[in-house]
């Protein structure tokens, strides 16, 4: 167990539905970055949060949205959803440094 | 422009076999590079980190290196097991340090280790 817990671990949904996936970050960690990895290609980063403020974004589109709670853990939003959505979505959490970049184990997103 | 770039792309060695895997990279500033492994549809589990003063670090059979002078890093991988059938990306981290930093993932190596 890596301390980062991602929820659901597989979701199969509808072309046009929208879905929430959540992540907790491993305890004290501030900083949750979500990335998307589909079939045989490598993480694509998506959006960093840090302590509640958006940090940094990546190759996000405007469909999908993410929030950090004051609880530390984050949710990603993704709508009006497609097939080319379907993908492997990766939460992972690290502390100040940036140096324990820990993995959850990803949720599954399958849209037919 | 930040890069990270592996290779080989995918590999097939003989159980019990070494093998090494090459990582070289254009980032800066340079914070530390690591070696992640990825077993399929899993997440990433972190084999080894290294900053600029380390050359070496080891992690039971993996064992990577780190010349920064010539922006490259190697997994070596000792007496390999089928369980080591996996995906292998190297990723630097680019900043000063803290939060702000940026992570550039490569695109992997795929090892494949037949019995």
């Amino acid at each position: 167990d890596s301390g980062v817990t991602q929820t659901p671990k597989h979701l199969i949904t509808a072309t046009g539905q929208r879905v929430t996936l959540r992540c907790s970050p491993r305890s004290g960690d501030l900083s949750v970055y979500w990335y998307q990895q589909s079939l045989d290609q490598g993480l694509q980063f998506l959006i960093q949060y840090y302590n509640g403020e958006e940090r940094a974004k990546g190759n996000i589109l405007e469909r999908f949205s993410a929030q950090q709670f004051p609880d530390l853990h984050s949710e990603l939003n993704l709508s009006s959803l497609e097939l080319g959505d379907s993908a492997l979505y990766f939460c992972a959490s690290s502390g100040t440094g940036a140096y324990g970049y820990t993995f959850g184990s990803g949720t599954r997103l399958t849209v037919v | 422009k930040n890069q990270v770039e592996q290779s080989p792309q995918s590999l097939i060695i003989l159980e019990g076999k070494n093998c090494t895997l090459q990582c070289n990279y254009t980032v800066s500033p340079f914070s530390n590079l690591r070696w992640y492994k990825q077993d399929t549809g899993r997440g990433p589990v972190s084999l080894t980190i290294m900053t600029f003063s380390e050359n070496t670090k080891s992690n039971g059979r993996y064992t990577a290196t780190l010349d920064a002078d010539t922006k490259q890093s190697s997994l070596h991988i000792t007496a390999s097991q089928l369980s080591d059938s996996a995906s292998y990306i190297c990723v630097v981290s680019a900043g000063i340090g803290g939060a702000t930093n940026k992570l550039i993932f490569g695109t992997g190596t795929l090892l494949a280790v037949q019995p």
